[in-house]
């Protein structure tokens, strides 16, 4: 079965580092996500992708983060200046349509010291 | 968003049904319920969504009672494998763009052997 791939698998990084998190949606999705979680807390929307440019995007997605899907397979995150709080794990999803199931990968855990 | 209502944690033993209950007695008629698991340590993982009839997949049923306020995830034969934590998610249509699901804290599925 497809699934969703994302690298590195653990990050770690000095605060105020730049760190791209990478994911390799499903191939035939059109719609691409990215989710965190804290330890220990809830699941927290990022941003949602669509066409080349995002969707829609939280509170938490300010103007540190970015996306991009630089070809045809990859998306990613980027965090310009890292902070501690940004510790968390991040995870990728990707979805045929709008509202169908979400595919998630298996995350990457960032640690920023 | 609708706001939903579960149980903190359930326990079941294995090669038993699991009912997971759900309340969402804000659900706006054109929401969708949605149901995720996480397993420890990966991604969330989609079970199953439905509208208004009882759905089945080969992971799941889901009852939706008739006046949508409150749905029931079924799982007909627990296995070690299902323990996780269970999210109910009712989907807001937002009227356009791909909107983020929101998830809450769940229900932790302990499975006993």
């Amino acid at each position: 079965e497809p699934e969703v791939t994302q690298t590195p698998s653990h990050q770690v990084t000095q605060m105020g580092q730049e760190v791209i998190l990478r994911c390799v949606p499903i191939s035939n999705h059109l719609y691409f996500y990215w989710y965190r979680q804290i330890l220990g807390q809830k699941v927290e929307f990022l941003v949602s992708f669509y066409n080349n440019e995002i969707s829609e995007k939280s509170e938490i997605f300010d103007d540190q983060f970015s996306v991009e899907r630089p070809d045809g397979s990859n998306f990613t995150l980027k965090i310009r200046s890292t902070k501690l709080e940004d510790s968390a794990m991040y995870f990728c999803a990707s979805s045929e349509a709008l509202r169908l199931a979400l595919h998630f990968g298996n995350g990457t855990r960032l640690t920023v010291t | 968003d609708a706001k939903t209502t579960q149980p903190n944690s359930m326990e079941s033993n294995e090669e038993e049904p699991v009912h997971l209950p759900c309340n969402h007695s804000t659900i706006s008629g054109t929401d969708y319920i949605h149901w995720y698991r996480q397993l420890p340590s990966q991604g969330p993982e989609y079970v199953i969504h439905g509208l208004t009839s009882n759905v089945n997949n080969r992971m799941a049923s889901l009852a939706i009672a008739e006046d949508r306020k409150s749905s029931t995830l079924i799982l007909h034969r627990a296995t070690l494998r299902d323990a996780a934590v269970y999210y109910c998610i009712p989907d807001m249509y937002s009227g356009g763009g791909a909107d983020g699901l929101t998830f809450g804290k769940g229900t932790h599925l302990i499975i006993q052997p």
